[in-house]
């Protein structure tokens, strides 16, 4: 069964960096994968997507300050310089060709 | 500009029907999938249903399959999603979303999000 794990919640200052990490299952490290984010109440914003090979397309004006990579079955969102607009909920997202696939979440509070 | 506008979201009582719609604009609606996705409160994003840039394939979340009905009319750039027997469970923001591919499993990520649309089930 296609999973993504994500960790719940994630911390950082503001000004630092911050790697939040997405676990593709077994049998699934293969996948590309999307990271979307989601400020309160808005609607969801697609970021990056990150190819088995590690090489990433990214959205239409998303800033350098996010980047994508890999290993393995993991997937990588690093945000640097971290702003107070950067608090929000990170999905990543992925497909099969019946389905797609949200992880559970990481909510990131910017201290 | 690619827009995505959902509406027809509103408050429902269990078993009721509600028919969601999305109006496209700024990219060419006939050549890419599209999806719905939605957020209850509380939870993260879960995935609902999907449907072929063609319309001649579609797929469903095992929560809402047998239920829900997703459709797209290209002369009207809008996509649908028809939803019955609601529960309680259905409670969500609903949102669009364009695929970058024309579907199954070419480019199923989504590069484009709608604001989305309330749907209260609630007696």
């Amino acid at each position: 069964q296609l999973v993504l794990t994500q960790s719940p919640s994630a911390s950082a200052s503001l000004g630092a960096s911050v790697k939040l990490t997405c676990t593709l299952s077994s049998g699934h490290s293969s996948y590309a994968i999307a990271w979307h984010q989601q400020q309160p109440d808005k609607g969801p914003r697609f970021l990056v997507k990150i190819n088995r090979d590690g090489s990433h397309i990214k959205g239409d004006g998303i800033p350098d300050r996010f980047s994508g990579s890999n290993s393995g079955a993991e997937r990588y969102l690093t945000i640097s310089s971290l702003q107070a607009e950067d608090e929000a909920d990170y999905y990543c997202q992925t497909w099969d060709t019946t389905i797609r696939v949200f992880g559970g979440g990481t909510k990131l509070t910017v201290l | 500009e690619v827009q995505l506008l959902e509406f027809g979201g509103g408050l429902v009582q269990p078993g009721g029907s509600l028919r969601l719609s999305c109006a496209a604009s700024g990219f060419t609606f006939s050549n890419y999938a599209m999806s719905w996705a939605r957020r209850a409160p509380g939870k993260g994003l879960e995935w609902v249903s999907g449907i072929s840039a063609t319309g001649g394939t579609t797929y469903y979340a095992d929560s809402v399959k047998g239920r829900f009905t997703i459709s797209r009319d290209g002369s009207k750039n809008t996509l649908y999603l028809q939803m019955n027997s609601l529960r309680a469970d259905d409670m969500a923001v609903y949102y669009c979303a364009k695929e970058v591919g024309v579907g199954g499993n070419t480019g199923g990520h989504f590069d484009h999000w709608g604001q989305g649309t309330l749907v209260t089930v609630s007696s």
